[in-house]
């Protein structure tokens, strides 16, 4: 089955270390996403790439890093300049019109 | 910018009852609107779109919703809820593609015997 794997579901990092999050997808789509989500505020976009080797940032850029080398992967370094990086992040894919399709997130937990 | 406005942060209601959900969104051209449901510590679902053509939308499992341009508002509904409709439900709008879906804060919707 087509889908989006995102891994680990659940990560914990001290303080000032740099972590990357995986995300996959099989869907064949060009487009994919990171978003964060925090209680209370619903899904902020970090970035988002529309085809291979090209990102944009989105509304909260700030403290994170990405590359898009493959169609298939969009992996996200959360950087030690990230001030408050606990918190739940989504990975999406879509191709053309479609609507968004998500992975089922990433957990971190910094200390 | 397009906006998104879900009022009401928890519905609570009984199972078998009527639940319908509000959205309001913020634009100054045509949008794209949705709908999307979470359960605990998974991603997000498309419950329902409305890109363009009939206002009232039908979704999945039951669910849907209308989209009324004058008042800005693309309320969900479900005739009868089920214990199993307990999530949390996402507004969101684009107005030009997927690469900008603003999404609103959420609503909890809890469903008790």
């Amino acid at each position: 089955d087509g889908g989006i794997t995102q891994s680990p579901k659940y990560l914990f990092r001290k303080e000032g270390q740099n972590v990357t999050l995986s995300c996959e997808q099989n869907l064949n789509h060009d487009a994919m996403y990171w978003y964060r989500q925090d209680p209370g505020q619903g899904l902020r976009l970090i970035y988002y790439s529309q085809i291979v080797n090209d990102f944009q940032k989105g509304d909260i850029a700030e403290g994170y890093s990405v590359s898009r080398e493959k169609k298939e992967s969009f992996p996200l370094t959360v950087t030690s300049a990230q001030k408050n990086p606990t918190a739940f992040y989504l990975c999406a894919s879509s191709m053309g019109q479609s609507s968004l399709h998500f992975g089922n997130g990433t957990r971190l937990t910094v200390t | 910018a397009q906006s998104v406005t879900q009022l009401d942060s928890q519905v609570p209601v009984f199972e078998e009852a009527p639940v319908e959900l509000r959205c309001n969104y913020s634009s100054s051209v045509s949008v794209y609107l949705f709908w999307y449901v979470q359960y605990p510590n998974q991603g997000l679902q498309l419950l329902l779109k409305y890109l363009s053509g009939s206002t009232l939308v039908k979704g999945i499992n039951g669910f849907e919703a209308e989209f009324n341009k004058s008042q800005t508002s693309f309320h969900l509904r479900k005739p009868s809820v089920h214990i199993s409709d307990t999530a949390e439900y996402f507004c969101a709008v684009s107005a030009s593609g997927f690469q900008k879906l603003v999404f609103g804060t959420g609503t909890r919707l809890l469903v008790s015997p």
